[in-house]
């Protein structure tokens, strides 16, 4: 079955650098999104992009974050200076259809900011 | 609040027993779905049933909606520890599909 892939499944880096987080959605989907899981918290929305345009965002996206579909089967997120608090599992998603189709996901990119 | 609010935190049961999960919500909704997280994985979805939907089954699992209390079940029957995990319920109340979590039902089954 098609899936999801991330990568690197674990990032170590230093507080004000910049990270790429990579994904590759399943190939004929057209919705893709960004969540966050915080240890022991929930799993939050970052972004959701479609037709090559972010389509929604929520707070926490901030100018910090960026989102990119360079070529038709990447698609990555950059956060630019990173702070203590953007430790936290990224979730790359993706779906064929939108709000009636499930979302398939990634397993996730471990971030941690030292 | 736009999110789903599982109840109860945590569920502990012996295996073969059956597992049932509660959502509530506040806000109208286009469809609600489940899913599965294995400790330090992805989320696996289960079964997405739409606001005009009352039940869907699939496998083991049953899912109810009832759209005038604001709520949703998820049963899981004769249960294995193999379904020891995280179940979260969604909202979808936009037409983009960003998925609205709630806070999860912690369940583990001992054999």
């Amino acid at each position: 079955e098609p899936e999801v892939t991330q990568t690197p499944s674990h990032q170590v880096t230093q507080m004000g650098q910049e990270v790429i987080l990579r994904c590759v959605p399943i190939s004929n989907h057209l919705y893709f999104y960004w969540y966050r899981q915080i240890l022991g918290q929930k799993v939050e929305f970052l972004v959701s992009f479609y037709n090559n345009e972010i389509s929604e965002k929520s707070e926490i996206f901030d100018d910090q974050f960026s989102v990119e579909r360079p070529d038709g089967s990447n698609f990555t997120l950059k956060i630019r200076s990173t702070k203590l608090e953007d430790s936290a599992m990224y979730f790359c998603a993706s779906s064929a259809q939108g709000y009636n189709s499930p979302l398939h996901f990634g397993n996730g990119t471990r971030l941690t900011v030292t | 609040s736009q999110q789903g609010e599982e109840d109860p935190q945590a569920l502990s049961i012996q295996e073969g027993e059956n597992a049932t999960m509660n959502c509530s919500y506040k806000t109208s909704i286009n469809n609600l779905q489940w899913y599965r997280q294995n400790s330090g994985r992805g989320l696996v979805h289960l079964i997405l049933i739409r606001s005009n939907e009352r039940e869907k089954h699939s496998g083991r699992l049953r899912v109810t909606l009832d759209t005038s209390k604001k709520s949703s079940s998820l049963l899981i029957t004769a249960s294995r520890a193999a379904d020891t995990a995280s179940y979260f319920c969604a909202l979808v109340t936009d037409s983009w599909g960003k998925l609205q979590f709630g806070a999860g039902t912690q369940v583990v089954v001992t054999p």
